[in-house]
């Protein structure tokens, strides 16, 4: 099983700094198959980036990713209000999903 | 409009059963394989299962195999989750999601299943 490290578990900053989330995995992961979520709180996760580096549909061009092999990233260029949230990578690979155990971005 | 609608989540006893259904319209759902992932009270996301969208191949987590069951009918659009031998370490949101290019695209709005006694 891969295994998906986030770090760091909390990332404090404020609005309209940049963001830089770490996903490192236990192996290579195929880039095809490597995507991030955003989950605010009582809500379900919302797909942001497959592919390593796509964004999904609506959104925002502040969020990109980016990494190969077993280190990837999510860069928020600009943190808007909205972005406060915890983060989550995940792997698809031979049919097994993992996760990540997700990174907090709070306001400083 | 893509929506998938969890339902029967419910409070149960230690070594009950619970089947979960996801209802699933504005997409052609059998064309897409899914998953059902959970999140417990506080914690992450931790993947569950996984059908293909012929229903010809399911995956389980180890924490689940031999108790849950994924199924799905695509004549009622429609995704399963059968739990069996329920455990407190079951207790989280259990949400549906299909699977495009490898991600999870879109989610469900999640059900509560609560194991306890």
């Amino acid at each position: 099983e891969i295994v998906l490290t986030q770090s760091p578990g909390t990332l404090s900053l404020s609005p309209g700094e940049r963001a830089t989330l770490s996903c490192r995995a236990s192996q290579s992961v195929s880039s095809s198959y490597l995507a991030w979520y955003q989950q605010k709180p009582g809500q379900a996760p919302r797909l942001l980036i497959y592919g390593a580096s796509s964004r999904a549909t609506g959104i925002p061009d502040r969020f990109s990713g980016s990494g190969s092999g077993t280190d990837f990233t999510l860069t928020i260029s600009r943190l808007g209000p909205e972005d406060f949230a915890v983060y989550y990578c995940q792997q698809y690979g031979t049919s097994r999903l993992t996760f990540g155990g997700g990174t907090k971005v709070d306001i400083k | 409009e893509v929506q998938l609608l969890e339902s029967g989540g419910a409070l149960v006893q230690p070594g009950g059963s619970l089947r979960l259904s996801c209802a699933a319209s504005g997409f052609t759902f059998r064309s897409y394989a899914m998953s059902w992932v959970r999140q417990a009270p506080g914690k992450g996301l931790e993947w569950v299962s996984t059908i293909s969208s012929n229903s010809d191949t399911t995956y389980y987590a180890d924490s689940v195999k031999g108790r849950f069951t994924i199924s799905r009918d695509n004549s009622k659009n429609t995704l399963y989750l059968q739990m069996n031998s329920l455990r407190a370490e079951d207790t989280a949101v259990y949400y549906c999601a299909n699977i495009w290019a490898g991600a999870l695209d879109h989610w469900g709005q999640g059900t509560l299943v609560t194991v306890s006694s």
